[in-house]
């Protein structure tokens, strides 16, 4: 059964940093291209970053480039995401999700919950 | 960078009702256009994938249509659990954008 769990989430200071991660179980990381998606409160979802599966390929939305980077550790089955610069607009719910078929994403952790306040 | 419009971005309907969301992408996006249905403090949930392909356990009353830049989620009869927010997305490109959601409400 696929299980996608996220943590790190936490308050932190704009400026600051925070590493989410993402542990995944029944399926290889290197098999399926994993993304990172948020939803800020009252918002819709955004797309922020994808690791292609087997060539781990990295991309990111505009709203998080250069600030933000994707990685995975496949011996610990773990997906993450470094935000640095952190700013009050990446105050949201952070999902990981699956691909699926057609690229589509067909499975989803319950999300983790950054705020940015001072 | 693909924009998705979804329309409209809410509507009220009575169960039993025959709803239709559109998502127009702003270029030809193939068949890399996929909907989920999100409930209040839930994850986004896969309804249908590739177009008109429904994941499995979704219920057959839900369907997808459409082709280039013109896609139409359809819920033929809706039912109480199907209050929700809808989202198209495309993944033919990345970034992989979403439709601002279409919120179905009684």
């Amino acid at each position: 059964e696929v299980q996608l769990v996220e943590s790190g989430g936490a308050l932190v200071h704009p400026g600051g940093s925070l590493r989410l991660s993402c542990a995944a179980s029944g399926f290889s990381l290197t098999s399926y291209t994993m993304n990172w998606v948020r939803q800020a409160p009252g918002k819709g979802l955004e797309w922020i970053s994808c690791i292609m599966g087997t060539i781990g390929t990295t991309y990111y939305a505009d709203s998080v480039k250069g600030r933000f980077t994707i990685s995975r550790d496949s011996a610990k089955s773990s997906l993450f995401l470094q935000m640095n610069s952190l700013r009050d607009e990446d105050t949201a719910i952070y999902y990981c999700a699956r691909d699926y078929s057609g690229s589509s994403l067909g499975y989803w952790g319950q999300g983790t919950v950054v705020t940015v306040s001072s | 960078d693909i924009r998705m419009t979804q329309s409209p971005s809410s509507l009220s309907a009575s169960v039993g009702d025959r709803v239709t969301i559109t998502c127009r992408a702003s270029q030809i996006i193939t068949s890399y256009l996929h909907w989920y249905q999100q409930k209040p403090g839930k994850a986004p949930k896969l309804l249908i994938y590739g177009v008109s392909s429904l994941q499995s356990g979704v219920p057959s009353r839900f369907s997808g249509s459409g082709s280039g830049t013109d896609f139409t989620l359809t819920i033929s009869s809706l039912q109480p659990e199907d209050f929700a927010t809808y989202y198209c997305q495309q993944t033919y490109s990345t970034p992989r954008t979403f439709g601002q959601g279409t919120k179905v409400e009684i």
